[in-house]
C-alpha cells in the first residue's frame, strides 16, 4: 500500500457526460502528479500540483482541468467525455523537495466511456 | 525531450532463474534519476527501484538490482531467483533531477514479463 488513496475505483459513464477523479495523497506529500494510462498511448503525465498551486502540465486535453484543495487533496475534472478517454487515470504523490524525488502512485480509477 | 525505450515488448523466465529487463534514454541532462516501475495484474504501479545518475553504484533492492551505463544511457533490471508474483508489466521511467524543470516522469511502453513454473 502507496499511502495514496484514489477514488472510486471504477468508473462507467457515457459520451458527452463529466465526471471528478479524486485522490489523497500520503500524509506529508506536497505534490500531485496526475497520469493518464491508455492502451495505445502508454502512460502520460497530464498536470502536477504543489501545494495548492500547478507547478507542471503534460498532455493534458482543454477539457480536463485539475485542482489542488488547501487539504492537500486533488481533483481531476474530466467534461465533455469521449470514447478515447476510457482509460487508467493514476494519481502520485511527492514530498518534492530537493533530495526526494520518488513518486507514490494510488491504485487508480478506471474509467469507461460507453 | 527526453525519451525511454524498452525494446522488449514482452520477456519470460523460468521460475527461480534470472532475467534481464532493458531500457535505453535520451537526454542531454547529467543530473537526473531513473525508476524502474512494477504494474501487477492488479494495475497499482508499485515502484521496484531507483538510482541517482550521480551516483555510479548501481541499486540493488533485495533480488532486484541495475546495471546503469551513464556513458551508455542504458538502465538494465535484472530479477534474480524470479517467482511467480514477478509476473507482472515492468515500466522504465525517467525523471529530471535540474531544479525548475517540472517533475514529471518519463515511462517506457513496458516490458511485460511472464514467469514459467
Amino acid at each position: 500500500d502507496s499511502g495514496v488513496t484514489q477514488t472510486p475505483k471504477h468508473l462507467i459513464t457515457a459520451t458527452g457526460q463529466r465526471v471528478t477523479l479524486r485522490c489523497s495523497p500520503r500524509s506529508g506529500d506536497l505534490s500531485v502528479y496526475w497520469y493518464q494510462q491508455s492502451l495505445d498511448q502508454g502512460l502520460q503525465f497530464l498536470i502536477q500540483y504543489y501545494n495548492g498551486e500547478e507547478r507542471a502540465k503534460g498532455n493534458i486535453l482543454e477539457r480536463f482541468s485539475a485542482q489542488q484543495f488547501p487539504d492537500l487533496h486533488s481533483e481531476l475534472n474530466l467534461s465533455s467525455l469521449e470514447l478515447g478517454d476510457s482509460a487508467l487515470y493514476f494519481c502520485a504523490s511527492s514530498v518534492d523537495d530537493a533530495y526526494t524525488d520518488t513518486q507514490y502512485f494510488g491504485p487508480g480509477t478506471r474509467l469507461t466511456v460507453l | 525531450a527526453q525519451t525511454v525505450t524498452q525494446s522488449q515488448p514482452e520477456m519470460s523466465v523460468q521460475e527461480a532463474e534470472t532475467v534481464t529487463l532493458s531500457c535505453t534514454y535520451d537526454t542531454s541532462e547529467s543530473d537526473y534519476y531513473l525508476f524502474w516501475y512494477k504494474q501487477p495484474p492488479s494495475r497499482q504501479m508499485i515502484l521496484v527501484i531507483r538510482q541517482e545518475a550521480y551516483k555510479q553504484q548501481n541499486a540493488t533492492e533485495n533480488r532486484f538490482s541495475v546495471n546503469f551505463q551513464k556513458a551508455a544511457k542504458s538502465f538494465s533490471l535484472k530479477i534474480s531467483d524470479s517467482q511467480l508474483g514477478d509476473a507482472a508489466m515492468y515500466f522504465c521511467a525517467y525523471r529530471s533531477a535540474v531544479l525548475g524543470r517540472d517533475d514529471k516522469i518519463i515511462f517506457g511502453k513496458g516490458t511485460r514479463l511472464h514467469i514459467l513454473p
